[in-house]
């Protein structure tokens, strides 16, 4: 079946824009991650969403970042006014309800010029 | 099949005990990545490995990288229950690709 998609899948941005990142969980999983990997660094934790409650933001950098899920579909991480410093791979995983397996995407390589 | 694999799949180890988790790759791996996670919780770093023939240590858990950068091991001494979890190693494949193993569920029993 199909598994976590996320788009794009390379991004080149300017500093100071704003970008918007997607993924596409499997069906059904309703636990939805969000992690950054930047080069030569293991993974972050950005932000974690569980069904309809609130989500767990405590990744986040900065107020720069933010993002949203409806329901259990779609989410989009979105970084505004980029740096630099935000060049880094961004990675969505998801779950199904009762484990904690997580399903990675593939990735979107941020490079903020 | 994985790229990387890991072994055993699962593991229950008395409390007290020592244990070891391996990560094997059939590619030489640049940059191995060992993470926890608990159920409910986002992927926790733990190490990271560059360098053939490099250990690491960060409280009771130390992972090392062969001489040859094809496999990794985790070893945890005197193992207690905050140690349980999934151990998941993780690797750069390229540039843009980040691969993972299929994880290690590490259980403490009593």
């Amino acid at each position: 079946g199909a598994g976590v998609s996320q788009s794009p899948s390379n991004k080149v941005t300017e500093k100071g824009k704003d970008v918007e990142l997607r993924c596409d969980p499997i069906s059904g999983h309703t636990a939805l991650y969000w992690y950054r990997q930047r080069l030569g660094q293991g993974l972050e934790f950005l932000i974690y969403f569980q069904g309809n409650s609130a989500p767990d933001k405590s990744g986040l950098p900065s107020d720069r970042f933010s993002a949203e899920r409806t329901g259990e579909s779609v989410s989009t991480l979105t970084i505004q006014r980029t740096q630099q410093e935000d060049s880094a791979v961004y990675l969505c995983a998801s779950s199904p309800v009762g484990t904690d397996t997580q399903y990675f995407g593939p990735g979107t390589r941020l490079t903020v010029l | 099949s994985q790229e990387l694999e890991q072994s055993p799949q699962s593991l229950i180890v008395q409390e007290g005990k020592n244990l070891t988790i391996n990560c094997t790759s059939s590619k030489t791996l640049y940059g191995l990545y060992w993470y926890k996670q608990k159920y409910g919780e986002g992927l926790i770093f733990l190490m990271m490995l560059q360098k053939g023939g490099e250990e690491k240590s960060h409280e009771k858990i130390t992972a090392k990288l062969d001489e040859k950068k094809q496999q990794s091991s985790l070893h945890i001494t005197a193992s207690q229950p905050s140690h349980a979890g999934i151990y998941l190693c993780g690797a750069d494949r390229s540039a843009s690709k980040i691969i993972f193993g299929s994880g290690t569920r590490l259980s403490i029993r009593p």
